[in-house]
């Protein structure tokens, strides 16, 4: 089907512990975003791409990296993972940054411990 | 911060009962949006509003784009269980990246 498509789907990290979760969508889509979602919170905005070749900083940046590999593929980055970083996180696509039509992919709940 | 403020943040409900649910900022938005988020799932889009006023439907699911623009809300009629979820409102302003509210978790008994 197509989609957003996010792995891992869960994931315990030691903290200090780094990892890359990956995330690939295959409409063509032109933007792509990361979103943390916690209780209470509803979702932030972490990182997002326009478009190929450019990444800017959301809402929360601070502890994380990003790279848009190509334009299917959208990575997050934890350099060194913190409890505080324990959350689900979203991957979404867009057609563009301006347009409403965000697909999200299905998570990825990460725990730091 | 969160921008956007939505309530009630839990209901509990019996299947058959309306429910009604609101977003409210202190910006103006040109596009609201309502996201409905099932377990172990991302959101979906449920409706997308355009211009202050517009009142859509989807199914038993209706939602207004307040006149100020700075303020929406979700109606639900007949509700059954399959409704249960999270939902989530999100305003979208030119630049384009959209803001979500804190969301609205829907438990309804049979």
């Amino acid at each position: 089907n197509a989609g957003v498509t996010q792995t891992p789907k869960f994931q315990v990290l030691k903290t200090g512990q780094s990892m890359t979760l990956q995330c690939a969508q295959d409409m063509n889509h032109n933007s792509m975003y990361w979103y943390r979602q916690d209780p209470g919170m509803g979702l932030r905005l972490i990182y997002y791409s326009a478009s190929e070749g450019t990444t800017d900083k959301g809402e929360v940046p601070n502890g994380y990296n990003v790279s848009r590999l190509n334009k299917r593929e959208f990575s997050l980055r934890l350099e060194s993972a913190a409890p505080s970083q324990t959350s689900v996180y979203f991957c979404a696509s867009s057609r563009q940054v301006t347009n409403y039509g965000y697909t999200f992919g299905s998570g990825t709940r990460l725990t730091v411990v | 911060g969160q921008q956007l403020n939505q309530s009630p943040q839990s209901m509990f409900i019996q299947e058959g009962e309306d429910v009604s649910m609101n977003c409210t900022s202190s910006s103006i938005f040109n596009t609201w949006l309502w996201y409905k988020q099932e377990p172990g799932e991302g959101p979906v889009l449920l409706i997308a509003l355009y211009k202050a006023g517009e009142l859509t439907s989807n199914g038993r699911l209706t939602a207004q784009f307040g006149i100020t623009r700075k303020d929406s809300f979700l109606n639900i009629s007949a509700s059954i269980p399959s409704d249960v979820g999270i939902y989530f409102c999100a305003g979208q302003r030119n630049t384009g990246k959209l803001i979500f509210g804190q969301g609205t978790t829907l438990q309804v008994k049979p």
